[in-house]
């Protein structure tokens, strides 16, 4: 069964809005998670990581600003789009290792799409 | 910075035969680990294979293997009596032996499977 529950899996809102995206990890702890962004046909990009109780790191590019995350419980990172712009339309996916090792895979949300009108 | 390359966006297969997904990657790294992920239609990522970079053995599951070539920075799939559930996309990773432990991700590959 799912190890990373994500939600909502879909979500439509005005420009202007903010937009936000639950990650829990079910059965386990997890320090670090993981969001990536991922374009119609493309690959996964990863936006940050999120770090239980710290800020959460960004990568180059990615607006912390727009997209805040919060990692306020070793079971659950939230995804906050602020302002939300058609631009920001994607479907985003979290991701969580059950082991704090390198060799544990990353297990993976079922994804949101977000839809910004 | 390490980079990951799928040169076959796309790739078909006929039912019941062998097909071969490439992926190439960039390192100065020597201890890493690599994956192959599979994104069916329903968009969830699973996991299909992994592999330590000291290991010189090719981890095998199933009807799915792979051929890990370390000094060529290759680390092929191969599915073995494709069947039409394994029609997705395919995305190579690799992830450092660090602490960040965060994935880069290959452009993919879509399979197509037919019948």
């Amino acid at each position: 069964g799912a190890v990373v529950s994500q939600h909502p899996s879909r979500v439509i809102c005005k420009s202007g809005t903010s937009v936000k995206i639950e990650c829990r990890s079910l059965d386990f702890q997890a320090t670090t998670m993981f969001w990536y962004r991922q374009f119609p046909k493309q690959s996964l990009m990863l936006m940050a990581t999120s770090n239980e109780g710290s800020k959460a790191t960004y990568e180059q590019g990615v607006e912390k600003d727009k997209f805040l995350i919060n990692h306020a419980s070793l079971t659950l990172s939230t995804l906050t789009v602020t302002s939300a712009h058609p631009e920001d339309s994607s479907f985003y996916i979290c991701s969580a290792s059950r082991e704090e090792t390198t060799y544990s895979p990353l297990h993976f949300g079922n994804g949101t799409r977000l839809t910004v009108t | 910075a390490q980079t990951v390359t799928q040169s076959q966006p796309e790739m078909s297969v006929q039912e019941a035969e062998t097909v071969t997904l490439s992926c190439t990657y960039d390192t100065s790294e020597s201890d890493y680990y690599l994956f192959w992920y599979k994104q069916p239609p329903s968009r969830q990522m699973i996991l299909v294979i992994r592999q330590e970079a000291y290991k010189q053995q090719n981890a095998t599951e199933n009807r799915f293997s792979v051929n890990f070539q370390k000094a060529a920075k290759s680390f092929s799939l191969k599915i073995s009596d494709s069947q039409l559930g394994d029609a997705a996309m395919y995305f190579c990773a690799y992830r450092n032996d660090g602490a960040t432990n965060k994935l880069i991700f290959g452009t993919g590959t879509l399979l197509a499977v037919q019948p």
